[in-house]
């Protein structure tokens, strides 16, 4: 089936440490995306890639890295300078067009602050 | 810049109670709109969407229509079920080099008691 997976489904990050959440799609997209939801917050746009080695920034791109290695593949890593990292990360993919491509989503991942 | 505005909840519903979700969108130039569907400790789901004016988007019981005179895209359902317990997000994209962004309303909780 296709679709887009996320992992872990919990993490746990300590003071000071960088952690990376895995995004992978099988549906042949060419454009992804990274959003951060945060409670009564809606989703808010950490960084998109539509081509393989090249990135934008979104909103909120600060304390965030990704990289785009591959076109199935798009890792955001949340780093030591992300001072407020606790939320629901989501991944998501679309075709490129005229405008008006779906995003589908995966099912995210909860980070934590020990 | 582009905005969503949503009517806030939670909005609470018997079973078999009309349900309208009320959007408006800011935006310069013509988007396309849609509403995904979150249950809970998943991710999005797209419920519909519509790309031009007048345009009806509809899925398993819900429509909504886009209005550009009222710059409005409000989410209906005429007989709720319990099952229909989630958040309802409503968001818009405009064409960016053949891809699309997009933008969030801060959505809305729907609780459907039987």
């Amino acid at each position: 089936d296709g679709g887009i997976t996320q992992s872990p489904k919990y993490l746990f990050r300590k003071e000071g440490q960088n952690v990376t959440l895995s995004c992978e799609q099988n549906l042949n997209h060419d454009a992804m995306y990274w959003y951060r939801q945060d409670p009564g917050q809606g989703l808010r746009l950490i960084y998109y890639s539509q081509i393989v080695n090249d990135f934008q920034k979104g909103d909120i791109a600060e304390g965030y890295s990704v990289s785009r290695e591959k076109k199935e593949s798009f890792p955001l890593t949340v780093t030591s300078a992300q001072k407020n990292p606790t939320a629901f990360y989501l991944c998501a993919s679309s075709m490129i067009g005229q405008g008006g491509e779906t995003q589908y989503f995966g099912p995210g991942t909860r980070l934590l602050v020990l | 810049g582009n905005s969503v505005t949503q009517m806030e909840g939670p909005v609470t519903l018997s079973e078999e109670a009309f349900l309208t979700i009320n959007c408006t969108y800011t935006a310069t130039g013509y988007p396309s709109l849609f509403w995904y569907v979150q249950y809970p400790g998943e991710g999005l789901q797209l419920l519909l969407k519509a790309t031009k004016a007048d345009d009806k988007g509809s899925n398993k019981g819900f429509e909504a229509t886009y209005r550009k005179e009222t710059t409005s895209f409000h989410l209906e359902k005429g007989s709720v079920q319990v099952s229909d317990s989630a958040v309802y997000f409503c968001a818009l994209s405009l064409p960016n080099s053949g891809y699309s962004t997009l933008t969030f309303g801060k959505g809305t909780m729907l609780l459907v008691s039987p």
